[in-house]
């Protein structure tokens, strides 16, 4: 009865560079969220991914971000040629639908690091 | 329009007193109101949540207390434990699916 699985838990990555976030949604849910967390903030809303579909991208940068979630594997939110500003720690949420008797539910997260 | 104001930033309660932390928001279009508690190196773990055609919700020590007209809602912890210090937020939903979240709480209960 796994929840939702991220990997890897820490990423450590040199400005310049590509990170690549991963993120296994529980069972039964085809709804994954992004979120991104700075150090003493609360979670802000990156992009909203169903199966093979962006639903919502509206909180994510135009530039240098992207996501995916394709029919399999996990999903995937891909930061090029990162930069200092980058360093957060990057939550993925996954439902099995968007009403409230259907909540997100949260996976430990990534924290990346750019040196 | 689409922030959610908690406070305070952080809290210092004694074991078995009451931890309330506050929340307000804009946007009458919010329509589920949920809580998460995040331990450090966790991520954020759904508590309790309701909607707004309810005034109060109880599970267990915690309870919401949510004012539409005043377009505010609260988190009370009744005989908080040192188990309960982590990091609380509050957080608004509107659309199905975009969740705001407000800035955080940190609380800590003095044993």
């Amino acid at each position: 009865n796994a929840g939702v699985m991220q990997n890897p838990r820490h990423l450590v990555r040199r400005r310049g560079q590509e990170a690549r976030l991963r993120c296994s949604p529980m069972k039964g849910h085809s709804h994954v969220y992004w979120y991104r967390q700075l150090p003493e903030e609360g979670l802000k809303f990156m992009v909203y991914l169903q199966k093979e579909n962006i639903i919502d991208e509206s909180g994510m940068p135009k530039e240098r971000f992207s996501a995916e979630f394709p029919k399999e594997g996990p999903s995937i939110l891909r930061i090029q040629q990162v930069v200092r500003g980058d360093s957060a720690a990057y939550f993925c949420a996954s439902s099995s639908g968007q009403h409230s008797n259907q909540p997100q539910h949260f996976g430990d997260g990534t924290r990346l690091s750019i040196l | 329009q689409q922030q959610v104001k908690q406070s305070p930033q952080s809290l210092i309660v004694q074991k078995g007193g009451i931890s309330i932390i506050n929340c307000a928001y804009e946007n009458t279009a919010f329509d589920y109101f949920p809580w998460y508690q995040q331990f450090p190196g966790k991520g954020p773990a759904l508590l309790i949540a309701i909607r707004p055609d309810v005034s109060e919700k109880k599970e267990g020590r915690f309870t919401i207390s949510f004012n539409k007209s005043a377009k505010q809602f609260s988190l009370h912890i009744m005989d908080s434990q040192p188990g309960d210090s982590a990091t609380y937020f509050c957080a608004a939903r509107t659309g199905g699916f975009k969740t705001i979240f407000g800035a955080g709480t940190r609380l800590f209960v003095k044993a």
